[in-house]
């Protein structure tokens, strides 16, 4: 069935440090692929989407690109800031699926 | 867009007693509505899906069921809850002008 792998965690970095975080999936077909984030004790938002393969999706810095050779969508971010610190999870739907499948998430923390 | 409540934010319940957890959506009609577990420190769990009023499957076998009344109401409950019970959880609705899912900001239920 469909999956997505992403890079364990916690990530700590400094702000202004570059992030990425590492999402490969497994699905047939063409998949929309996401990111979403999670502050604590809150639900999840939207960071940003790919529907098709070489897409980018970017949003507050962050960037991942829909890369179909490599199965693989992952998050980026030129310099990160505290308020960035939060949980990232990837996830992806099937063309015409019910269901968005998530990855396990990776906590990130910047430090001042 | 679309509007996800959920209530309520905190619950601490004994174990044995019984469980009724609430999500509506507003700003749109006929959504897929979904409910989601998050363990503590772990990934999401999808636990049911709705297509429409009435119509819920189920992901894994357990001890929580969920019911539709209405095109905007999910309902998540449960009989006798056990400890395994606790954890976050989450509604999410998405249509099918959208790509992505809309999330709540979550119940955390702590069964003691």
């Amino acid at each position: 069935g469909d999956s997505v792998t992403q890079m364990e965690g916690p990530v700590t970095l400094s702000e202004e440090a570059f992030l990425t975080i590492n999402c490969t999936y497994t699905a047939t077909g063409y998949p929309s692929l996401f990111w979403y984030v999670q502050y604590p004790g809150e639900g999840l938002q939207l960071l940003l989407k790919a529907t098709k393969a070489d897409d980018k999706g970017s949003n507050k810095g962050f960037e991942a690109t829909y890369r179909k050779e490599t199965t693989s969508f992952h998050l980026e971010k030129g310099s990160v800031q505290v308020s960035d610190s939060a949980v990232y999870f990837c996830a992806l739907r099937a063309t015409g699926g019910f269901k968005t499948i998530f990855g396990a998430g990776t906590r990130l923390f910047v430090k001042a | 867009s679309q509007t996800i409540h959920q209530w309520p934010a905190t619950l601490v319940q004994p174990v044995g007693s019984p469980l009724s957890l609430e999500c509506t959506v507003e700003g749109t009609s006929n959504p897929n509505l979904y409910w989601y577990r998050q363990a503590a420190g772990r990934g999401l769990q999808l636990l049911f899906y709705s297509v429409g009023i009435g119509q819920i499957s189920s992901e894994v076998p357990q001890n929580l069921s969920a019911s539709r009344p209405q095109d905007r109401q999910f309902i998540l409950s449960s009989k006798k809850l056990l400890l395994s019970d606790s954890g976050f959880y989450l509604c999410a609705s998405r249509t099918f002008k959208n790509t992505e899912a809309f999330f709540g900001q979550g119940t955390r239920l702590t069964v003691v």
